[in-house]
């Protein structure tokens, strides 16, 4: 089993609808959990990070469920400009030393 | 403020030849990371370093990789010798402690 798994798509939805992708990780013990974005031919950005509690930003809410051990991204409204790929990554480090797995990605297409 | 800075952005070498990939991380982060990334095996950590020292290099592919960190603003990745196996795109990334990861634009490699 992938230590971080994701369906790598491509989703195809028309603009305004709402998605959602989900990540599953093996390690119970991972400690930090992050969603980057990356643009065709760019480098991964961060989008956002993922609380326990879950998190929202604008369009975008994260959530963690640590006894399936998956999360996931939800975007309302989708825009033509949030086409990209999706990747979920996860920290199982602690204490200063890192483990930092990313997923192989999900792709976004948003159809006007 | 400079983000990360990688060199060159293009590399296009024949099999057999010494390749040297340079960064600069964002001052004052005291992590670097050294990524590859490839259609079929996505994003993969490669190294990381914390204060200049190398922590994890279980990632290293084989022999023919070595990274250094000489100071807090530079590091290196070599191929000697490079096969056309080794074509990705290498990113580099800094942190400050386990706080978000801010990658370079990317180095993308072509081995012939």
């Amino acid at each position: 089993r992938k230590e971080v798994e994701q369906d790598p798509g491509p989703f195809n939805v028309p603009e305004g609808a709402t998605v959602a992708f989900n990540c599953t990780y093996s390690n119970s013990a991972s400690q930090s959990f992050f969603w980057y974005r990356q643009d065709c031919r760019k480098e991964p950005k961060l989008l956002m990070s993922v609380y326990s509690s879950g998190n929202e930003d604008g369009r975008f809410t994260a959530q963690l469920n640590r006894a399936s051990q998956y999360i996931s991204l939800l975007i309302r409204d989708s825009k033509l400009s949030d086409s990209a790929t999706y990747l979920c990554v996860v920290n199982m480090g602690a204490g200063g030393y890192q483990k930092v797995t990313f997923g192989t990605g999900t792709k976004l297409q948003v159809i006007p | 403020d400079a983000g990360v800075i990688q060199s060159p952005r293009h590399e296009v070498t024949e099999m057999g030849q010494e390749v040297t990939l340079r960064c600069k991380p964002i001052s004052g982060h005291d992590y670097l990371f050294w990524y590859r990334q490839t259609m079929m095996r996505g994003l993969e950590l490669l190294i990381y370093f914390n204060n200049n020292v190398p922590i994890d290099d279980s990632g290293m592919p084989e022999d023919r990789f070595s990274a250094k960190m000489p100071n807090a603003s530079f590091s290196t990745l070599k191929i000697q010798p490079s096969e056309p196996r080794d074509s990705a795109v290498y990113f580099c990334a800094s942190s400050r402690g386990q706080e978000t990861q801010y990658f370079g634009p990317g180095t993308r490699l072509l081995v012939l």
